[in-house]
């Protein structure tokens, strides 16, 4: 069964820093891979997608996110950390096979930004 | 921006009260979903569509029911509220073509069931 893992539940990063938020996904065809970001209490915005061709794609609010097929990654990362970047990010992967199209979701990760 | 509405935004109610949320999109979607997400947790597909008189369970189970009667609306009802409902409940649409299967997330509604 295809499944996404976020293998951190929590990071916490200084102001300025750089980050890198883990993906991990099972999937034995091309992936539709996704990365969301979702505040308190609000639903989730989308930050990129990949479907295919270059492996490296740019996002919203300074956000990038690298394909690697060999490594069944998908993380995704940003130079320089802002303080209303804190928030919950979750990475999903689009369920081809069964013809249903549903997302899997990972757990998330919460990530706290120190100013 | 995604044009996509629920309403309530949040909702305090007491047990065995009947309970609607609303979804709407306005972009003309024919895919629709509603997932449970308890606070700082993942999200669980309760329910999907994939056009108007189309329905189907999501992987997890839920006492909820949803109807599809027009594209733009898939509304989802508790015929009896009970504390164990209390959730953030997401609706999402997306076009449903391939390279095109963006979903798109309302704002949620965070309901309270005393």
């Amino acid at each position: 069964a295809q499944s996404v893992t976020q293998p951190d539940i929590h990071i916490t990063v200084s102001e300025g820093a750089s980050l890198e938020l883990r993906c991990n996904y099972s999937y034995g065809a091309t992936p539709y891979l996704f990365w969301y970001v979702q505040s308190p209490g609000q639903g989730l915005q989308l930050l990129l997608k990949y479907f295919s061709g270059d492996t490296l794609v740019q996002g919203i609010k300074g956000f990038e996110a690298e394909f690697k097929r060999s490594q069944s990654s998908f993380n995704l990362r940003k130079p320089s950390v802002h303080w209303s970047d804190a928030a919950e990010y979750f990475c999903a992967v689009v369920d081809l096979t069964s013809g249903t199209y549903k997302y899997i979701f990972g757990t998330g990760t919460r990530l706290k930004v120190l100013a | 921006e995604a044009d996509i509405y629920q309403t309530p935004r949040y909702l305090v109610i007491g047990t065995g009260k009947k309970i609607t949320l609303e979804c709407s999109q306005t972009m003309g979607h024919d895919k629709m979903y509603w997932y449970q997400q308890d606070p700082g947790m993942e999200l669980h597909l309760i329910h999907y569509s994939y056009g108007v008189n189309s329905t189907e369970k999501g992987d997890l189970s839920s006492e909820s029911t949803v109807s599809r009667i027009r594209t733009e609306h898939f509304p989802l009802t508790l015929e009896s509220a009970r504390p164990s409902h209390t959730s953030q409940y997401l609706c999402a649409s997306t076009l449903g073509l391939p390279y095109q299967e963006t979903q798109y997330f309302g704002p949620g509604t965070r309901l309270l069931v005393l």
